[in-house]
């Protein structure tokens, strides 16, 4: 089945706590993508990558990083979590045309 | 800079009565437009897209949208609303200058769809 996983679902953590959220699909996609859910802002996107060691920044970068080391894979890193990093996470992948793209289930993340 | 817009945090509709969702958009040079539907606790699910070509576009789920350039519009339309579309749908917006590769979504709107 083409998908895309994350993991975890759910993760509470406290300020300061380095912490990765794993992105990885099967549809040997080029491209993929981070996004942050907040109430009233709708997605709002984090990092992309277009291929293997090729990374950018999106919209709010801040706080974060990314690495594309295998196709597949696509891990969000936050170095120093913080509160105003609480979130609901979206990965997504698609191919060179980007004209669909499939998200994962999500990641509920909470900083205290 | 492309933007979205979706001028509704919510719209009512009543089981078997027509539905738009509203979404205008801005963006340098031809745009590329999504629908995305996304369920509760679930991931987004792409509905349809323009890229060129007919101005009506069908989707999934018996969806369908217009693009209307004058009015840089991209409505999302159903003649016959059921109860299970009730969910959250985006907007989202990229254009085709070569090299760009953002998406840009709306701030979504949540349709209530009620027997």
């Amino acid at each position: 089945e083409a998908q895309v996983t994350q993991n975890p679902r759910y993760l509470i953590t406290v300020t300061g706590k380095k912490l990765t959220v794993t992105c990885s699909q099967n549809m040997n996609h080029e491209y993929m993508s981070w996004y942050r859910q907040d109430p009233g802002l709708g997605l709002r996107q984090i990092y992309y990558s277009m291929n293997v060691e090729v990374t950018d920044k999106g919209d709010v970068p801040e706080g974060y990083k990314v690495s594309r080391k295998e196709k597949r894979n696509f891990p969000l890193i936050l170095e120093s979590p913080s509160p105003n990093q609480t979130s609901l996470y979206f990965c997504a992948s698609s191919s060179r045309d980007l004209n669909e793209q499939f998200f994962g289930p999500g990641t509920r993340l909470t900083v205290l | 800079a492309q933007s979205v817009a979706q001028p509704e945090d919510q719209v009512n509709v009543a089981e078997g009565n027509p539905l738009t969702v509203k979404c205008t958009y801005s963006v340098s040079g031809n745009p590329y437009l999504f629908w995305y539907v996304q369920y509760p606790n679930r991931g987004l699910q792409f509905l349809l897209k323009y890229i060129t070509g007919d101005n009506l576009v069908k989707g999934s789920y018996g969806f369908e949208a217009e693009f209307n350039k004058s009015q840089t519009s991209f409505h999302l339309k159903k003649p016959s609303a059921l109860v299970s579309d009730s969910a959250l749908y985006f907007c989202a917006v990229r254009d085709n200058v070569p090299g760009r590769r953002a998406l840009t979504f709306g701030s979504g709107t949540r349709l209530q769809v009620q027997p």
